[in-house]
């Protein structure tokens, strides 16, 4: 069964101060790894898609990275408005590849 | 851009009710998803459709039916409501399986009194 973690579930950082958000996965095949940007209320966002490892994507403040084992989402200087719920999910490239597998997230919050 | 729509973003119905939660996009997508967002859980995947009138069960179908009569549009059957189908509903497509990311709407929050 694919199983995807997000560490840490909560993180506070200071405006400018930059981190990484990390996400473990297992899974039998990697076929795509999604990171989604979610705000209250609202839907996840599609921010990046990583397919294999050493790929990195790039996104203003942001830089997904991707091993065999993990991904990291880069915060550079983060600003107030990057606070959000970041979930990764992966898809496999088995017969169920229809299907994304979520982790619960990591809440970000950026103090001005 | 990729729009998703969904018809209500809040709802309140009484158990028993039979609940209609629709969706609809506008890029021509042939996949279409219903997922529940609950805290703690995480996204759960209901029922995903891959083509008109083609449906599959997703990891929580119990209590739930699909309908899929228009490309553009797929809607969530709750047949006979309970409390514990009170949560946030996403819909969601995408244009291929698996390699391409999926869009989500900005959901339905249901309370089933």
């Amino acid at each position: 069964e694919d199983q995807v973690t997000q560490s840490p579930e909560a993180l506070r950082l200071q405006e400018g101060e930059s981190s990484s958000l990390n996400c473990s996965y297992t899974v039998s095949g990697l076929r795509g790894l999604f990171w989604y940007r979610q705000d209250p209320g609202k839907g996840p966002e599609f921010l990046f898609t990583l397919y294999s490892a050493g790929e990195e994507k790039e996104k203003e403040r942001l830089k997904a990275t991707l091993t065999k084992k993990e991904s990291f989402l880069h915060i550079t200087a983060p600003k107030p408005e990057d606070s959000a719920t970041y979930l990764c999910a992966v898809v496999n490239s088995g017969g169920s590849n229809y299907k994304l597998t979520f982790g619960k997230g990591t809440l970000l919050t950026v103090n001005p | 851009d990729v729009k998703v729509t969904q018809s209500s973003r809040y709802l309140v119905k009484r158990t028993g009710e039979k609940v209609f939660l629709e969706c609809v996009q506008d890029m021509d997508h042939e996949n279409m998803f219903w997922y529940r967002q609950d805290p703690g859980l995480g996204l759960r995947l209901i029922y995903f459709s891959y083509d008109v009138k083609m449906k599959e069960k997703g990891d929580i179908p119990e209590g739930y039916s699909v309908s899929r009569e228009k490309k553009e549009r797929f809607s969530l059957i709750l047949e006979s409501a309970s409390t514990n189908q009170t949560s946030m509903y996403l819909c969601a497509s995408s244009r291929q399986i698996g390699n391409q990311p999926q869009h989500f709407g900005d959901g339905t929050r249901l309370s089933i009194l």
